[in-house]
């Protein structure tokens, strides 16, 4: 069974900064997707990026960036610029190429300084 | 609709009461997830309904929850004999076709159960 981590429960960082949360999953899948879900306290999951496993080149969104390293099994983001919006919730996801769910991590709570 | 809507958006109820939460997923989309988050913790897959198949119950934490859904449309979440451990937000999610890894889902604001 697929599992993902986020070894982060919590991370701040000062408006206008750059932050990096961590993810690393295990799986023995050569095709699968990989996703950032945002949380707010509105409860909506709201789909930041996705980054499919065949390509190697790393997923940008404007200020949301990801680190992916496949043989090191790591899916990092990293928010630039960060906006007091950003504070959330984030969760780190992993569905297979064939599968039917996602597999969620444990979430990292972003707190965003003034 | 344009989103995913649930309802109640919050419950609340007594231990041992049947409860039956709802979804309406965006137009169009075949597939429909349920997920449990507990207080500050990750999602737990709970079921997924692609049309007309058969739906995947392998999330289901026990005989206790049930959901139905009526082709492409509402689903139905309940939970008979509620137990305190059942407190927690279920969420739902939909998207187009099956094993569309691309799109993700869409998830709803969920339904917040309290059973006291």
């Amino acid at each position: 069974a697929q599992t993902v981590t986020q070894s982060q429960p919590e991370m701040s960082v000062q408006e206008a900064e750059t932050v990096t949360l961590s993810c690393t999953y295990d799986t023995s899948e050569s095709d699968y997707y990989l996703f950032w879900y945002k949380q707010p306290p509105s409860r909506q999951m709201i789909l930041v990026i996705r980054q499919e496993a065949y390509k190697q080149q790393n997923a940008t969104e404007n200020r949301f960036s990801v680190n992916f390293q496949k043989a090191a099994k790591s899916f990092s983001l990293k928010i630039s610029d960060s906006q007091l919006g950003d504070a959330a919730m984030y969760f780190c996801a992993y569905r297979s190429g064939g599968g039917n769910m996602l597999t969620f991590g444990g979430g990292t709570r972003l707190m965003v300084k003034p | 609709g344009a989103g995913v809507s649930q309802s109640p958006s919050n419950k609340v109820t007594e231990k041992g009461k049947d409860v039956e939460l709802r979804c309406d997923p965006i137009s169009g989309h075949t597939a429909l997830y349920w997920y449990r988050q507990r207080l500050g913790q990750g999602l737990e897959f709970l079921i997924y309904f692609q049309g007309n198949s058969a739906p995947d119950k392998s999330g289901l934490p026990s005989d206790r929850f049930s959901a139905e859904r009526t082709g492409e449309s509402v689903s139905t979440l309940t939970i008979q004999r509620t137990q305190q451990e059942d407190s927690a937000v279920y969420l739902c999610a939909s998207s187009f076709v099956l094993g569309q890894g691309r799109s993700g889902l869409f998830f709803g604001s969920g339904t917040q159960l309290s059973v006291l």
